[in-house]
């Protein structure tokens, strides 16, 4: 299995300009998890999916960012319009049903000028 | 609500010193505690993992055990490698309801120069 896939891997833009990140789960995870890393915050935990179905989106900082599972092995988390205090780098995990481990992708690296 | 505190870095060692990287944690109930590594340009992937009260995690030559009586999950390997090099984060996951993901502490970076 390729593991959990993210794309693009570095994305530059402008500000004011539409994002959007892409994740492939790993074939059989049903839980799906949107991390954003910074040097001042860490790890936040954006929103999570079980099932395809959104369970928490209380770290979505704002109505500018959104996110979607249109079916069981793909995401997509979408920033519109892009600022540049949203440079960070993105990530996304999946999880199959037994709980505990999560499979991270190598991330998305967003700097917005 | 969950917290993870871990000590700040960079951590910077000499080859073959020993290692140790404090966690502490804030939970309600009975947590599963773990130990992630970030090398450079990577994801995160899972080291160490405890469960319950007295646990001892261990992976690679990390150990973690888990403190319950100090909320604490202290990171330790008795003898570092150049290629141990990268960030290390310390998460818990709640034992309550909904708390499905994961929460991470800043993260460590740790150096080993040769």
């Amino acid at each position: 299995d390729a593991g959990v896939i993210q794309s693009p891997r570095h994305e530059v833009t402008e500000m004011g300009q539409e994002v959007t990140l892409r994740c492939k789960l790993i074939s059989g995870h049903n839980s799906l998890f949107w991390y954003r890393q910074t040097m001042m915050r860490g790890l936040e935990l954006l929103i999570y999916f079980n099932n395809n179905v959104p369970i928490d989106d209380s770290g979505m900082p704002e109505d500018r960012f959104s996110a979607k599972m249109p079916n069981a092995s793909f995401s997509t988390l979408k920033i519109q319009p892009s600022e540049p205090r949203d440079s960070a780098v993105y990530f996304c995990a999946s999880r199959p049903g037994r709980p505990e481990k999560l499979f991270f992708g190598s991330g998305t690296q967003l700097s917005v000028l | 609500g969950n917290s993870v505190t871990q000590m700040e870095g960079p951590v910077t060692l000499s080859e073959e010193a020993f290692l140790t990287i404090n966690c502490t944690y804030t939970a309600t109930g009975y947590p599963s505690l773990f130990w992630y590594v970030q090398y450079p340009g990577e994801g995160l992937q899972l080291l160490l993992k405890a469960t319950k009260a007295d646990d001892k995690g261990s992976n690679k030559g990390f150990e973690a055990t888990y403190r319950k009586e100090t909320t604490s999950f202290h990171l330790e390997k008795g003898s570092v490698q150049v290629s141990d090099s990268a960030v290390y984060f310390c998460a818990l996951r709640g034992s309550g309801g909904g708390a499905d993901g994961l929460t991470f502490g800043k993260g460590t970076h740790l150096i080993i120069q040769p």
